[in-house]
């Protein structure tokens, strides 16, 4: 079945350090999102890229860095300058219509340890 | 300037009664409309969309949400509510004509609890 797969699913950071957070994508979309999620502030949009090798930033892109090499990918470092990571991070895909729904993977929570 | 509002942030129904949940839009330009259900510790899922074909728009688990332009409306509701029907629900707002602007603009959410 076609789907966005997410991993890790819970993921630990030390202060200081650099994590990368995968989204894999099989539905031959060409959009990838990534959003932060914390309570009662819904979704904030981090990174978005609507082809290969392009992507833009979104609201609060600060602390943040991503790649977009394969269609099917788009990995999200959470570096070290991001003073507050620990939130829940969703990755999505749609087609390049704006009349698309975008379509979600089951997310990665991040925690500070 | 684009945005959506969810009326409420909190909403609890007993089991079997009207679900009513609330989303109003702003847009210039025509819009597209989406409503998701989220699950605990889960991803997002699209429960309907509307595109401008019908007004009153049918999704998955028994909702439907009609589109009302006079009242920038976009209301989610479902005749019953059952006990698994309790979730994070979100309206989301999408542009047509958005050119390299795909984005979607979302509203906070509404908690729904459904009481026995």
């Amino acid at each position: 079945d076609g789907g966005i797969t997410q991993s890790p699913k819970y993921l630990f950071r030390k202060e200081g350090q650099n994590v990368t957070l995968s989204c894999e994508q099989n539905l031959n979309h060409d959009a990838m999102y990534w959003y932060r999620q914390d309570p009662g502030q819904g979704l904030r949009l981090i990174y978005y890229s609507q082809i290969v090798n392009d992507f833009q930033k979104g609201d609060i892109a600060e602390g943040y860095s991503v790649s977009r090499e394969k269609k099917e990918s788009f990995p999200l470092t959470v570096t070290s300058a991001q003073k507050n990571p620990t939130a829940f991070y969703l990755c999505a895909s749609s087609y390049a219509n704006s009349n698309q729904p975008q379509h979600f993977g089951d997310g990665t929570r991040l925690s500070i340890l | 300037a684009q945005s959506v509002t969810q009326l409420g942030s909190h909403v609890s129904v007993s089991e079997g009664a009207l679900v009513l949940l609330r989303c109003n839009y702003s847009s210039s330009v025509p819009p597209y409309l989406f409503w998701y259900v989220q699950y605990p510790n889960q991803g997002l899922q699209l429960l309907l969309k509307y595109t401008s074909a019908a007004t009153l728009v049918k999704g998955i688990n028994g909702f439907e949400a009609e589109f009302k332009k006079s009242e920038t409306s976009f209301h989610l509701t479902k005749p019953s509510a059952h006990m698994s029907d309790a979730a994070e629900y979100f309206c989301a707002l999408g542009l047509r004509n958005a050119g390299n602007n795909r984005k979607l603009i979302w509203g906070l959410g509404t908690s729904l609890a459904v009481n026995p």
